[in-house]
């Protein structure tokens, strides 16, 4: 691995269904985000983590959850998918003392 | 509230200039970045102002003024390869990044 990865590329999802984006850095970096893009609309937080063991929420957090047990994965769900959240979801992460935020490929999710 | 203001599409020729503007209003203000995402992929971080005035790096350069929560992307002897979006984005006082939603730059011939 060599950055950020994502997993899956893409997903069609039926709604209410429960999903799990994957995301994984070998950088060991501190601090972790997910944003949501959309069409006309500026990268929006969903949630962060500072550091292995904590998170918080960011400006849109509604209908997603995260859980940070190590330092490389921050795995992002969605409990009951709704076609609101059709997205496409970057995963991001950064060094504490840097100021770069590195971004994954990202994942192109669509919810029917 | 927050707001990032850039303008939705610019178009320039090749071998040309370009200012990309980008102005601001954040609660709290930790440093402006500038990003280049190309269609389909991730951003790619270009410059980072946190005092005023102008970081050059190659043929791209970012200018900061805090007073007038204003910066601006100068792009030079732009070349096809820099069609994208160029996304400014500013760290307020949670240190969060708040985002403008991006400028288009068409590059002609």
């Amino acid at each position: 691995i060599a950055g950020i990865t994502q997993a899956p590329t893409s997903q069609i999802l039926a709604a209410g269904r429960r999903m799990t984006l994957r995301c994984t850095q070998d950088m060991r970096h501190n601090a972790m985000y997910w944003y949501r893009q959309d069409l006309g609309l500026g990268l929006r937080l969903i949630h962060y983590s500072n550091t292995a063991g904590t998170t918080g929420k960011g400006e849109v957090p509604d209908g997603y959850s995260v859980s940070r047990a190590n330092t490389d994965d921050f795995p992002l769900t969605l409990a009951s998918a709704v076609p609101s959240q059709t997205s496409v979801y970057f995963c991001a992460s950064s060094d504490s003392d840097n100021n770069e935020q590195f971004f994954g490929p990202g994942t192109r999710l669509t919810v029917l | 509230g927050q707001n990032i203001d850039q303008p939705t599409e610019m178009t320039a020729t090749e071998g040309a200039i370009v200012q990309i503007n980008c102005t601001y209003q954040t609660s709290g203000f930790n440093g402006l970045f500038w990003y280049q995402q190309h269609a389909g992929e991730a951003p790619t971080f270009l410059s980072y102002n946190v005092l005023d005035g102008l970081e050059e790096k190659g043929r791209f350069s970012s200018f900061l003024s805090r007073s007038k929560g204003y910066s601006y992307l100068l792009l030079k002897e732009l070349q096809m390869k820099d069609s994208a979006s160029y996304l400014c984005a500013v760290r307020d006082s949670n240190y969060q990044l708040i985002w403008g939603a991006g400028t288009k730059l068409i590059i002609k011939p």
